[in-house]
């Protein structure tokens, strides 16, 4: 059975800290690595998901910094705001496409204004 | 274009009931996926679909499990004979272009 090992389980960040959320996965069908944010009620959405011909891929707040030999990946979140406090997902896929996705199992984000 | 739409949003039943789940997925988009995510998981995934053929099914999709999606548009997903394990969030999304779109969900309990 693939496994996605997701930690910490919960973090609690100040307004405007950085947010660290690390990965760890054992193999992978395809080389794509997403990161969901998920509100309460509300199914995931893609944030930010790197495809490792890079190591590091940045959108406005959001960097993946991604280790191949290590097979880790990690999300950061620079000047984090309390809008960003959620559930948050990396999953990594094991089957026949890109989607058919073996998630971690969540880290929730909490920042405090 | 209003994204993926799931329906019902909630549903209770009792055990041993059937119960059935609708997507509509948005429109375009050739593949269509199935998860269910239990409170404090990540969403585990349950089946796919490109266009109207069913390409892979979990381990997960017992044959108390069925889905379709007839004339590859909108998909259902019933389970019959519903046990107290089967309570969770069905999520449905559907795909194009790399990027994944999820519905809100069907949460299901199970009495």
């Amino acid at each position: 059975q693939q496994q996605v090992k997701q930690s910490p389980q919960s973090l609690i960040v100040q307004k405007g800290g950085i947010s660290i959320i690390n990965c760890a996965y054992e193999n992978t069908a395809f080389d794509y690595f997403p990161w969901y944010q998920q509100f309460p009620g509300k199914g995931p959405a893609l944030l930010i998901a790197i495809r490792p011909d890079v190591s590091e891929k940045k959108e406005g707040r959001f960097t993946i910094s991604f280790n191949k030999s290590a097979k880790q990946f990690s999300l950061h979140i620079i000047d984090s705001q309390p809008g960003d406090s959620a559930t948050y997902f990396c999953a990594a896929p094991f089957g026949g496409s890109n989607y058919q996705l073996i998630w971690g199992a969540g880290t929730k984000l909490i920042i405090k204004p | 274009d209003t994204g993926v739409s799931q329906n019902p949003r909630h549903k209770i039943t009792k055990r041993g009931q059937n119960v059935t789940f609708r997507c509509d997925p948005i429109s375009e988009h050739n593949r269509l996926y199935w998860y269910r995510q239990t409170l404090g998981q990540g969403p585990e995934f349950l089946t796919y679909f490109q266009n109207e053929a069913q390409l892979e099914k979990s381990r997960l999709l017992s044959d108390r499990f069925s889905a379709e999606r007839p004339k590859g548009s909108f998909s259902t997903l019933e389970i019959q004979r519903t046990e107290q394990g089967d309570s969770a969030m069905y999520l449905c999304a559907s795909s194009y272009r790399g990027k994944l779109f999820f519905g809100s969900g069907t949460q299901l309990s199970v009495l």
